[in-house]
């Protein structure tokens, strides 16, 4: 079936740097890309999305970039803290078919 | 308040036995999802629904079947629970199917032995 390849699995960084987490898609229909944050014993959380007639979007240190063309998207968190350790997925989805979710990236941000 | 729940939070059963997973959704959305997660292996869809009685198989549906009669309630049932369905199962919702934020329950951690 279709797939949301992330990568990478693990990333851990140093606090007040820079984390990036990059996602590709398979099906070129689809135009809705939302980012997950799953913190330990919870349930997964939107932080933010990204729809197809943008490139880029940013809210509160987090920037999602979108490249069509590629069948590429990125999570970047600027400034890490340590409430940003948690995991994240990414997913794709259109309004002809349902989400699918990446294997997710389990970010530790160091003190 | 945008809520999905779930009952019960966590379950121990034996193998063999029938598992009944329970969520509900204050929304009004119409769909609904079912999903299981495993360490590393992230979220699987196991069943999602479209609306009442309108349910399609997701991507690990085998040993799972599910019953919506209400739009706001969504069943995950397991028939003779094998205990390689120890995981956490989520509930999940959305106004619409395809490109749209889903609503996740807070999960049952569910330990067959």
């Amino acid at each position: 079936g279709e797939q949301v390849e992330q990568l990478p699995s693990i990333l851990r960084v140093q606090e007040g740097s820079s984390a990036s987490i990059n996602c590709t898609y398979e099906n070129s229909a689809s135009n809705y890309f939302p980012w997950y944050k799953q913190e330990p014993g919870e349930n997964p959380k939107l932080i933010i999305d990204i729809r197809s007639n943008m490139e880029r979007k940013q809210t509160q240190g987090l920037i999602v970039l979108l490249d069509k063309k590629a069948k590429r998207f990125s999570l970047h968190i600027t400034d890490t803290q340590p409430g940003d350790s948690a995991m994240y997925f990414c997913a794709a989805s259109s309004n002809t078919n349902k989400v699918v979710f990446g294997t997710g990236t389990r970010l530790q941000v160091l003190p | 308040d945008m809520k999905v729940t779930q009952m019960p939070r966590y379950l121990i059963k034996r193998m063999g036995e029938n598992v009944l997973l329970e969520c509900g959704q204050d929304m009004s959305h119409e769909t609904m999802y079912w999903y299981r997660q495993d360490p590393g292996l992230g979220l699987q869809l196991i069943y999602i629904s479209y609306d009442v009685d309108s349910n399609s198989e997701g991507d690990i549906p085998k040993g799972y079947r599910v019953s919506r009669k209400k739009r706001e309630h969504f069943s995950l049932i397991l028939d003779s629970a094998k205990t390689n369905q120890t995981s956490v199962y989520f509930c999940a919702s959305s106004r619409d199917w395809g490109a749209y934020e889903q609503y996740f329950g807070p999960g049952t951690r569910l330990t067959v032995l």
